[in-house]
């Protein structure tokens, strides 16, 4: 297995444009996370969804964030307007019955 | 909902010593209790895990032991090696439908040769 995959593996933005996040979670999880990675705020969940619908999505920041999962193997998080303050490291991770897999990251930075 | 703290936030050993680091969560449901690991530029990894109906388990070099009475766990690392160093998670998984896992805030561990 491939194991979760994300793209872009890095972005560099602008303050004000648009950001997408990409995800593929593991074939066969029902569970699908997104999690955010700084410094200061350590590692915290920000939605994750059970069988592509939204469980739990009070950690998401602000509306400028959402997230979709329109299909099992597929799930974006989008920041927009996007300010320099959302420069973290993204994870998504799946999970099916046990805890959650991370994939690899996504570093954005947003200048 | 879930609250999971961990101390110490950083810790520093010799090559050789042992390391422990300690977790402690307030909901008496939490069932499941992995430990991550993640090096620098990486994703984090789960390098054991413990279930409520056990109180140790082992894995060569790492073992972890959970006292549910007083709702707190402990991640030991024997003979430590430079290759240990890391940023530790402990996090717990609560036995609701939708399994929520709340993390704790990380140990950053160096371990000195």
């Amino acid at each position: 297995d491939a194991g979760v995959i994300q793209s872009p593996r890095h972005e560099v933005t602008e303050m004000g444009q648009e950001v997408t996040l990409r995800c593929k979670p593991i074939s066969g999880h029902d569970y699908l996370f997104w999690y955010r990675q700084t410094m200061m705020r350590g590692l915290e969940l920000l939605i994750y969804f059970n069988n592509n619908v939204p469980i739990d999505d009070s950690g998401m920041p602000e509306d400028r964030f959402s997230a979709k999962m329109p299909n099992a193997s597929f799930s974006t998080l989008k920041i927009q307007p996007s300010e320099p303050r959302d420069s973290a490291v993204y994870f998504c991770a799946s999970s099916q019955n046990r805890v959650p897999y991370f994939g690899p990251g996504t570093r954005l930075l947003v200048l | 909902g879930e609250n999971v703290e961990q101390h110490p936030s950083t810790l520093s050993v010799q090559e050789g010593d042992s390391a422990v680091i300690k977790c402690t969560y307030s909901d008496s449901a939490s069932n499941y209790f992995p430990w991550y690991k993640q090096e620098l530029g990486k994703r984090p990894q789960l390098i054991i895990d413990i279930r409520s109906n056990v109180g140790e388990k082992k894995d060569q070099r790492i073992a972890v032991t959970l006292n549910k009475t007083a709702k707190h766990f402990s991640l030991h690392i024997t003979e430590t090696q430079p290759e240990d160093s890391a940023v530790y998670f402990c996090a717990a998984r609560d036995s609701g439908g939708y399994q929520k896992v709340t993390f704790g805030t990380g140990t950053k561990l160096q371990v000195i040769p």
